[in-house]
């Protein structure tokens, strides 16, 4: 059973629009939360991450927001550059432990 | 340059053999990580280790190996015994970040099985 759901397999926008990732966790003991992005055949790379104390975190482009009530979160990319297009990962862990549980992954395709 | 190096980038694998694929990191992390990563799957955790000489199973483990003699590196070995090894492996180490941990990965070794 997935603990970390991304939904959406894949996600098309235009350049400049803003671009929404959606995450949905099902585990309550989750209180730290991170966004991967990864091209193909590299390794990922840590995006941004937001503890359960917080709503909202942002870093330049990327802000995540936090809905602990609806167990839910997303990344928002505003504005989308083309160069944002690759798979993004969310991930979750529980005070603690230093062992994430990965979704599945969404591929963001930014459009010229 | 501090980072985490994977080798080979490509690895070519006759059925029934084993094969190591070697993960080097020197970030001084004490936490080191094996994924493996399949097409519209997420990244599923082979194995896991904390400290040298100490490592844990991961949700995937049956057929694969690892060692952590030193804290630099945590190779794994897939061993004939893995059923559909295939796929594309990171290794990732991690170090303390607030209250949780972020991992750092490495590029990753693409296995095929011929």
């Amino acid at each position: 059973d997935q603990q970390v759901k991304q939904n959406s397999p894949s996600l098309s926008v235009q350049e400049g629009r803003i671009s929404i990732l959606n995450c949905d966790y099902t585990n309550s003991m989750f209180d730290y939360f991170l966004w991967y992005k990864k091209y193909p055949a590299e390794g990922p790379t840590f995006l941004i991450s937001i503890s359960s104390i917080k709503d909202k975190n942002e870093d330049g482009r990327f802000t995540v927001f936090l809905n602990k009530s609806a167990k839910h979160l997303s990344l928002h990319i505003v504005p989308s550059q083309p160069g944002d297009s690759a798979v993004y990962f969310c991930a979750a862990s529980a005070r603690g432990s230093y062992i994430p549980t990965f979704g599945r992954g969404t591929s963001l395709i930014v459009h010229p | 340059d501090g980072g985490i190096t994977q080798s080979p980038k490509y690895l070519f694998r006759k059925e029934g053999q084993n094969v190591t694929l070697s993960c080097e990191q020197n970030l001084n992390h004490d936490a080191m990580y094996w994924y493996r990563q399949d097409p519209g799957q997420g990244l599923r955790l082979i194995y896991y280790s904390q400290i040298v000489n100490d490592f844990q199973k991961g949700d995937i483990a049956e057929g694969y190996s690892v060692s952590r003699e030193k804290k630099e590196s945590f190779p794994l070995t897939v061993t004939s015994a893995q059923k559909n090894p295939t796929a594309f492996y990171l290794c990732a180490s991690s170090i303390k970040a607030g209250d949780s941990y972020e991992q750092f990965f490495g590029p990753g070794t693409r296995l095929t099985v011929l």
